[in-house]
């Protein structure tokens, strides 16, 4: 019973370098969040997506893209890594009510220097 | 815009006392809170929702208060012991219109032994 699966677990990235962080879900959920947390806050949706084909902006996307070519995978992309992205991230899922509760991956905690 | 926030980022409360977290929502059309627990290092896991039509829901040691006049909501975790030592967040995911999931800030509990 895997859930919301994040890799990597961490990650260090110099400045300018890029990298895909990869989420994928086994609930069949429409609903697929990114999420950032810098130390000591709280989450900050980066992009979301309500089913395969269909994403949209969150409160912090600037920096990241993202792609949702199936239900299960929702890979975020960071082309030119900054020190502002260091952050730990997450992703979650929903299913397709709203009324029902979102299952977060572990996080993966990037560093960039 | 808006939004769903935390009084307080630090609660500290000695094991056996009763715990109360507060969350603040500002959209008055909001139908469903969810209330996450985040231990360290780890992604945030349900604990308990309500909707609107509810004053108050009871679970295992917890209960959330509802108060719909001043858009208002409670956590009250009952005899608070060293495993509750988390951040609490509250979620409105009724925002934009049931598809993101937003966060309040969080509030850090610590349990003095």
């Amino acid at each position: 019973n895997a859930g919301v699966t994040q890799t990597p677990k961490f990650r260090i990235l110099k400045i300018g370098q890029s990298m895909t962080l990869q989420c994928a879900q086994d609930m069949n959920h429409n609903y697929m969040y990114w999420y950032r947390q810098d130390p000591g806050m709280g989450l900050k949706l980066i992009y979301y997506s309500v089913g395969a084909g269909i994403t949209d902006k969150g409160e912090v996307p600037n920096g990241y893209n993202v792609s949702r070519s199936t239900t299960e995978d929702f890979p975020l992309r960071l082309e030119l890594a900054a020190p502002s992205q260091t952050s730990v991230y997450f992703c979650a899922s929903r299913g397709p009510s709203g009324t029902t509760e979102a299952f977060f991956g572990q996080g993966t905690r990037l560093t960039v220097v | 815009g808006e939004s769903v926030g935390l009084h307080l980022p630090t609660l500290s409360v000695q094991e056996g006392d009763n715990s109360i977290i507060n969350c603040a929502y500002s959209n008055s059309a909001s139908d469903y809170f969810i209330w996450y627990k985040q231990e360290s290092g780890k992604g945030p896991q349900f604990i308990i929702d309500i909707r609107s039509n509810m004053d108050k829901r009871q679970g295992q040691r917890v209960t959330v208060l509802l108060n719909k006049t001043v858009k208002h909501l409670s956590l009250q975790i009952a005899a608070t012991q060293p495993g509750d030592s988390a951040v609490y967040f509250c979620a409105d995911p009724s925002d934009t219109g049931r598809r993101a999931l937003t966060f309040g800030s969080g509030t850090r509990l610590q349990v003095q032994p």
